[in-house]
């Protein structure tokens, strides 16, 4: 079955940057898209943008556009969310979660707890 | 950006009773050329990541029970569960897919009355 396993939590200073990771299992890695959602406490689900496991192909959204990066390493099938000049409002549950043939999320994982604090 | 808007922003419901839950996009999220809503319902838990309920606004997912349906085109939809459960404590998120940024409502929370 779809496993997605993310790396644990972290806490990073302001300013700092972070790097999750989310290892894949049980389905043809260089298929469909991997996007990443975060939640901020208390808050709505939160895009992030995706990456296209086939071509590597990104697509980030505006309100993080110069600060995040996805990319693949398609030997390990894993997932990676860097995001860079962080600060407090940043701190936030993330998840990757990989799309089907409908573009909707059925596959998600457990989440990765980034805390920002000085 | 589409603004999803959910309401209410939470409601309590008998054990047994329905529940409804409304969720409004600020531009159509019809996909024309497909003819389908491009539209789905998540269930979250505390501590937990959303689980798929609906797609394609309303396709129940494998393995979701039916008392759980969606409804509606265009930009409105509704989320109904037909006899709440205890196990149906939860918050419950719109979501469009039909451009980026994908974007959610801001949740209702459900809780039994």
């Amino acid at each position: 079955q779809v496993q997605l396993v993310q790396s644990g939590t972290e806490v990073k200073k302001p300013g700092a940057s972070v790097k999750v990771s989310c290892k894949a299992s049980g389905f043809t890695f260089t298929t469909f898209s991997m996007h990443w959602v975060r939640q901020a406490p208390g808050q709505r689900l939160e895009w992030m943008g995706w990456i296209d496991i086939d071509n590597g192909n990104t697509k980030y959204s505006q309100q993080f556009q110069g600060r995040v990066s996805i990319t693949l390493d398609t030997s390990a099938r894993t997932a990676y969310m860097e995001l860079s000049s962080l600060r407090s409002e940043d701190t936030a549950v993330y998840f990757c979660a990989r799309d089907n043939i409908t573009d909707s999320y059925p596959f998600w994982g457990q989440g990765t707890l980034v805390t920002v604090s000085s | 950006d589409i603004v999803m808007t959910q309401s209410p922003d939470s409601l309590a419901v008998p054990l047994g009773e329905r529940a409804t839950i409304n969720c409004k996009s600020s531009q159509s999220v019809l996909s024309s050329s497909k003819n389908e809503n491009r539209l789905a319902w998540y269930q979250q838990k505390p501590g937990q990541p959303p689980k798929l309920l609906i797609y394609w606004a309303s396709t129940r997912e494998s393995g979701v029970p039916d008392r759980f349906s969606g409804s509606g085109s265009g930009t409105d939809f509704t989320l109904t569960i037909s006899s709440l459960q205890a196990e149906d404590v939860a918050v419950y998120y719109c979501q469009q897919y039909y451009n980026t940024p994908r974007t959610f409502g801001q949740g209702t929370k459900v809780e039994i009355k």
